[in-house]
């Protein structure tokens, strides 16, 4: 199983750029969900689905957009790339009948935004 | 909204027995969950409480005290493999959303 996977694992942006984060899970999940991880920060949640469109905010949603088509794919939009944005970005998803809540996380997308 | 405080660094040797706490503000969540991170690797889930008390899995013990507000991840027999950041995170019960702490840096010394 590939689990959680996510593309690109690197990017340069430039101030103004608009790009999309993908995100694909082959668990038949219902829930995903998108958090960014600074130094010293943790990890803060962006935005999240409970299911196939349905979409809600987390703690930190501006200049983030999502949509969830299907089950398997949520993919984040950055509208309009800021250097506040340069981060690590998670994906993660989990089942709705798992009583833990265990998150299954993707690799990473390393994001610099100049 | 929820808040978890965790300290910033811990340290330890090889053999050894390490405590990771971390308290919290909540208006309500299912249970207590810790993550852990290696250097440039993702989070992987280590272990959850949803009641009171103990749960241990191998060398790793979590415990959560609901009316403390409080729970920690107790780490035995430390090996040099276990230096990673450590997560507490709780599921909110009103939005199903899962929330961090800030995460504590262990470092495990020969």
């Amino acid at each position: 199983n590939a689990g959680v996977t996510q593309t690109p694992k690197f990017q340069v942006l430039k101030t103004g750029q608009s790009m999309t984060l993908q995100c694909a899970q082959d668990m038949n999940h219902e829930y995903m969900s998108w958090y960014r991880q600074d130094p010293g920060m943790g990890l803060r949640l962006i935005h999240y689905s409970v299911g196939a469109g349905i979409t809600d905010q987390g703690e930190v949603p501006n200049g983030y957009n999502v949509s969830r088509s299907t089950t398997e794919d949520f993919p984040l939009r950055l509208l309009s790339a800021a250097p506040s944005q340069t981060s690590v970005y998670f994906c993660a998803s989990r089942s709705g009948g798992d009583y833990t809540g265990e998150l299954f996380f993707g690799e990473g997308s390393r994001l610099t935004v100049l | 909204g929820q808040s978890l405080e965790q300290p910033s660094e811990v340290t330890a040797v090889e053999g050894a027995i390490v405590q990771i706490n971390c308290t919290y503000q909540t208006s309500g969540f299912y249970g207590l969950s810790w993550y852990q991170q290696h250097d440039g690797g993702a989070p992987t889930f280590l272990s959850y409480n949803g009641l009171d008390g103990l749960e241990e899995t191998g060398r790793f013990s979590s415990f959560l005290s609901r009316s403390d507000s409080y729970g920690y991840l107790l780490l035995q027999e430390l090996q040099m493999k276990d230096s990673a950041s450590y997560f507490c995170a709780v599921r909110d019960s009103n939005t199903d959303k899962l929330i961090f702490g800030t995460g504590t840096r262990l470092q495990v010394f020969p």
